[in-house]
């Protein structure tokens, strides 16, 4: 079946670095490539999101990367601040399918 | 984005009861679906949720222990029967706006 894996699983980074995790897929026939922040004790959010037909995005501080040869996407947080501290799931998802999401990384972003 | 209202948001139930979750989604969701996320995990999806026939269940999810009711486009419930410790995890609810997939606050569930 369908299977993204995720790394690194956690990942510490100090103020003002960049922060970079990376998600790498089996499907070919996955179109679609959303990244949620999930905060302690809260719902995951929809932070940005890649086609297929795009191989970068950038929304302020994040971008998304995707090589659809390779299979891999990545998530890009430039300038990191405190409130970046979250875990941070990738998902992959085939229009008609399911959405499968990758295992998570847990960002510390330290002052 | 879409707005998504789940309740209880949490609760401690006793071994052998069950529990119902209420999903309230805005008019634009077109799918709606059932996670469980057990602490420090990733998101396991338990069912599609289907307008006014039975739930589509994933593999290891039953509906006898997982009954999902979707009456209409913008209500969903889920409910836990016949509870045991192993159930304690968050129940999320979700909602597809296109392909883009929102979440509900979610239920904190907890057996004891």
């Amino acid at each position: 079946g369908e299977n993204v894996e995720q790394h690194p699983s956690t990942l510490s980074v100090q103020e003002g670095d960049s922060a970079v995790i990376k998600c790498t897929y089996s499907d070919s026939a996955s179109n679609y490539f959303p990244w949620y922040k999930q905060e302690l004790g809260k719902r995951p959010q929809l932070i940005i999101d890649i086609r297929s037909n795009v191989g970068e995005k950038k929304d302020q501080r994040i971008a998304v990367t995707l090589n659809k040869t390779a299979k891999h996407f990545s998530l890009h947080i430039t300038e990191t601040q405190p409130e970046d501290s979250a875990v941070y799931f990738c998902a992959e998802y085939n229009y008609g399918q399911n959405f499968v999401f990758g295992p998570g990384t847990r960002l510390s972003v330290l002052p | 984005s879409a707005v998504i209202s789940q309740k209880p948001s949490r609760d401690i139930c006793q071994r052998g009861t069950s529990l119902t979750i209420q999903c309230q989604v805005d008019s634009q969701v077109t799918m709606m679906f059932w996670y469980r996320q057990q602490p420090g995990q990733s998101l396991t999806l338990i069912a599609t949720a289907n307008q006014g026939s039975e739930a589509t269940y994933e593999s290891g999810f039953v509906i006898d222990k997982f009954p999902i009711s979707r009456p209409n486009l913008t209500f969903s419930t889920l409910t836990v029967s016949n509870m045991s410790p192993e159930d304690s995890s968050i129940y999320l609810c979700s909602g597809g706006l296109g392909e883009k997939l929102f979440f509900g606050s979610g239920t904190q569930l907890s057996v004891l």
